[in-house]
């Protein structure tokens, strides 16, 4: 059974710093492209970064280009997202997904909460 | 950026009707598009992917059309277990947009 579980959400302060870490299992790791996406309370789904199956393409949104960055170890079978500069609206909760057919996301974490507040 | 506009953004129905949910992007993606199900507290669910194709696992009573700019999202008989939010995905360019997400509601 494929499972992906996140952690490391909690409570940043303005400007601080974040690690959120997702542990895969039941699945290749390795083989597949690796996304993150989250969700501000009460409003829709926001992509936030993607990463290649061996971490040589990266892309961000633009909303955390600059102060997120996205990595992952195969031998670990897991993935990271490390977030600077926090701010506010960065509030939201935070899934890990994993590309399937077609680069759907077909499994998702249960997702971690971040709260940015003072 | 491509936009994705759902429609509508709320529906009530009741157990048993047909509800079609619509997904319009502002250019053409061909049929880069994905369904999502999400209920309140959980993890969305992937329902429908490559515009048309049903995930494995999911009902048959869902189904996916459209290619280009507009797409559709229809469940044929809508049980209990259907009212949720859905939102569609494009998955043709980066930044992988979503739509705002359409309600489905008890009547």
């Amino acid at each position: 059974e494929v499972q992906l579980v996140e952690s490391g959400g909690g409570l940043g302060q303005p400007g601080g710093s974040l690690r959120l870490s997702c542990a895969a299992s039941g699945f290749t790791f390795s083989s597949y492209e690796m996304n993150w996406v989250r969700q501000a309370p009460g409003k829709g789904l926001e992509w936030v970064s993607y990463i290649s199956s061996i971490g040589t393409t990266i892309y961000y949104a633009d909303s955390v280009k600059g102060r997120f960055t996205i990595s992952r170890d195969n031998a670990k079978k897991s993935l990271f997202l490390q977030m600077n500069s926090l701010r506010a609206e960065d509030t939201a909760v935070y899934y890990c997904t994993r590309e399937g057919f077609s680069s759907s996301f077909d499994s998702w974490g249960q997702g971690t909460l971040v709260t940015v507040s003072s | 950026d491509i936009q994705l506009t759902q429609s509508p953004s709320s529906v009530s129905a009741s157990v048993g009707d047909r509800v079609t949910i619509t997904c319009r992007a502002s250019q053409g993606i061909g049929s880069r598009l994905a369904w999502y199900q999400q209920k309140p507290g959980k993890a969305p669910k992937l329902l429908i992917y490559a515009a048309s194709s049903l995930q494995s696992g999911v009902p048959s009573r869902f189904s996916g059309s459209g290619s280009g700019t507009d797409f559709t999202l229809t469940i044929s008989s809508l049980q209990s277990e259907d009212f949720a939010t859905y939102s569609c995905q494009q998955v043709n360019s980066i930044p992988f947009t979503f739509g705002g997400g359409t309600k489905v509601e008890i009547k």
